[in-house]
């Protein structure tokens, strides 16, 4: 079975510190992998998705990027943190149409 | 703009009762329809998913697809108060034949008293 794995859980970051957030799946390959973000009282707002190593579209121009070095291995960063990025980061991984979330990581800037 | 529109809630339903769910999108080439749990503090569920107008039962869960509507809702039948969570309703739209991604709803929560 597939599984989908973030780290850190949680994190606390000062702004204008860098950021760097993993996720890696488990159990299928060349999946679409995707990176939301859900800030407090707001939906779901897609960052990044990946259909392959080294493919990266952005959703959303902001501070943010993402890089997928292996098929299975999904990155999210930033040079420098705004007050802004707070929010709850999740990844996800599809294979055809249906698509399956990590336990995402909780960011809070400060 | 591509949408899709949900009720915030919150739905108060009694322990015992059906909870009815209810998303509109804009996109009429919509082709895949998706019911996510999202418990707070966790991740969303994956719950039910459906393709073709209908309903479509899964246990206590049926979804229910109206494409010339542009409807979608979850009924939750025999509801428990471990059914308290935000729905979030989420849209497959295609952009011209190529799979396109998914559209979330901003989620209606649900709370069941016993």
């Amino acid at each position: 079975s597939q599984t989908i794995h973030q780290w850190p859980a949680t994190l606390v970051q000062p702004v204008g510190s860098p950021l760097s957030l993993e996720c890696t799946v488990e159990g299928t390959s060349n999946p679409n992998l995707y990176w939301y973000r859900q800030a407090a009282g707001r939906g779901l707002q897609l960052l990044f998705y990946s259909v392959g190593i080294g493919q990266i579209s952005s959703e959303v121009p902001q501070n943010l990027s993402a890089s997928r070095p292996q098929d299975r291995q999904f990155i999210l960063s930033s040079k420098k943190l705004l007050l802004s990025d707070s929010g709850f980061y999740l990844c996800a991984w599809s294979s055809l149409h249906e698509q399956y979330f990590g336990p995402g990581t909780r960011l809070t800037v400060t | 703009q591509k949408e899709v529109e949900q009720n915030s809630g919150p739905l108060s339903v009694p322990e015992g009762a059906i909870a009815s769910l209810n998303c509109t999108y804009s996109d009429r080439v919509s082709q895949s329809f998706f019911w996510y749990r999202q418990y707070s503090g966790k991740s969303p569920e994956l719950i039910m998913s459906i393709y073709s107008n209908g309903d479509k039962e899964d246990g206590r869960f049926t979804a229910q697809l109206n494409k010339a509507s542009q409807y979608v809702s979850l009924l939750i039948r025999d509801s428990q108060p471990s059914d308290s969570a935000t729905y979030l309703c989420a849209v497959n739209m295609y952009y011209g034949g190529s799979q396109g991604n998914l559209i979330f709803g901003k989620g209606t929560k649900l709370s069941v008293k016993p």
